[in-house]
């Protein structure tokens, strides 16, 4: 079955810095990528998301690529603000076959003012 | 406008005992969920179901199962609490095929076995 993997589990930047954070999976069925952000004591909430058919994908401060060929997507935030500090969680799936999310391990992102 | 409810927030049980968490959404979403959330172990998916009355095992299922009577109700049920069950619980729904907004999350169930 498929198996994601996330790194770095803790990242610190800098207001103002971007942050990157990166994913691999090992299902070449997989097609669909999301992204979530979960807040202290709140639930996981999407962010963004892309399909296999695209390479990358933004919406305002934040975008994803995926390279599949190598099997991995990462997340890009540019001029992170405090508000950004929370844990984000990539995920892979073949919606084709039913719509299983598989997750990542997850990143606790802290941006300091 | 909550769509995916957990009927509890916070939950105390005592090993051996049953328990029984429950999840209700209001979207008429066909697929259901439940994971399980540990820090650096992220979300680990125990049970799903993309049907009334079907369900499918997950990445970790032992000691747990599951109940859809209803398309709008999925249960977990631990049939024996265990102090390694002690986590947070996540219930979310998507509907079938492509997910054009993703899962829909509930708030989460603490559990904590003593």
């Amino acid at each position: 079955g498929e198996n994601v993997e996330q790194h770095p589990s803790t990242l610190s930047v800098q207001e103002g810095d971007s942050a990157v954070i990166k994913c691999t999976y090992s299902d070449s069925a997989s097609n669909y990528f999301p992204w979530y952000k979960q807040e202290l004591g709140k639930r996981p909430q999407l962010i963004i998301d892309i399909r296999s058919n695209v390479g990358e994908k933004k919406d305002q401060r934040i975008a994803v690529t995926l390279n599949k060929t190598a099997k991995h997507f990462s997340l890009h935030i540019t001029e992170t603000q405090p508000e950004d500090s929370a844990v984000y969680f990539c995920a892979a799936m073949d919606y084709n076959q039913g719509g299983k999310l598989i997750f990542g391990q997850g990143t606790e992102l802290s941006v300091k003012p | 406008d909550v769509k995916v409810t957990q009927s509890s927030r916070y939950l105390v049980k005592r090993t051996g005992e049953k328990v029984f968490l429950e999840c209700v959404q209001d979207m008429d979403h066909e697929n259901m969920f439940w994971y399980r959330q540990d820090p650096g172990l992220g979300l680990r998916l125990i049970y799903f179901s993309y049907d009334v009355k079907m369900k499918e095992k997950g990445d970790i299922p032992e000691g747990y199962s599951v109940s859809r009577e209803k398309k709008e109700r999925f249960s977990l049920i631990l049939e024996s609490a265990s102090t390694n069950q002690t986590s947070m619980y996540l219930c979310a729904s998507s509907p079938r095929g492509d997910p054009n907004y993703g899962y829909t999350f509930g708030s989460g169930t603490r559990l904590t076995v003593v």
